[in-house]
């Protein structure tokens, strides 16, 4: 079982819809992020979360650390929010090395027609 | 600024040979992490490097290492490739050590790999 599972893995939405994109992992974290991967590999970092919410534009991220779930929602959505997002988790990889690692979620592939 | 790049683009290998792979940081990036992305596996991190010196490290064999210049840039090499080598392999650039932050990471475009 991945450390990180995302949720769905495939997802069709019409142009307008409220769409949810969820992450759930099993290990201790201290940051999560949501990132946006688009055809031909760019990818952007849109949120970093460790409590809470945060909100940018169409676009809302919500960690609930307890349960070990984030969840990234997209308002009215549009063909242009098209594009792979990924879940990633931040975890501190060691004393030794004293540096953290990140583990990956497969990602959600979004389509959203007009 | 010029954004990261990465060459090649595209590069197709067979099993047994050796592949390099370049990444040229934003100006002023320090630190250069490198990733593999398949579709079974996702993203997986290779290894980071900053100021020359490889600063951490994923779960990948030694046939996959990499380096860093003094000028920022960075290679990967793979040895002995085998078919489960293909893949999109992205580098990122920050200015100070990547592993701290992935938000402040920039992403190349990628170079896709497929060893037949």
């Amino acid at each position: 079982k991945n450390e990180v599972e995302q949720s769905p893995q495939n997802l069709t939405a019409q142009e307008g819809e409220f769409i949810t994109i969820n992450c759930s992992y099993s290990v201790g974290i201290s940051a999560l992020h949501w990132l946006q991967q688009h055809p031909g590999g760019g990818i952007v970092s849109l949120f970093m979360l460790s409590s809470g919410k945060k909100k940018h534009g169409r676009l809302i991220a919500t960690i609930n650390i307890q349960e070990k779930h984030s969840s990234l929602h997209i308002t009215a959505s549009h063909p242009r929010d098209s594009a792979v997002y990924i879940c990633a988790v931040r975890s501190f990889q060691g004393e030794a090395s004293g540096t953290y690692k990140y583990i990956f979620g497969t990602g959600t592939r979004l389509k959203v027609l007009a | 600024k010029a954004g990261v790049t990465q060459t090649p683009r595209y590069l197709i290998k067979t099993r047994g040979q050796q592949v390099t792979l370049s990444c040229s940081p934003i100006s002023g990036h320090r630190s250069v992490s490198w990733y593999q992305q398949t579709p079974g596996q996702g993203l997986q991190f290779l290894f980071e490097y900053f100021s020359e010196t490889q600063r951490n490290k994923g779960n990948f064999p030694g046939r996959f290492s990499g380096r860093q210049f003094s000028n920022s840039r960075s290679e990967m090499n793979v040895s002995t490739l085998e078919l489960g080598d293909s893949a999109l392999y992205l580098c990122a650039s920050t200015m100070g050590r990547g592993s701290l932050t992935l938000g402040a990471q920039y992403f190349g475009p990628g170079t896709r790999l497929l060893v037949l």
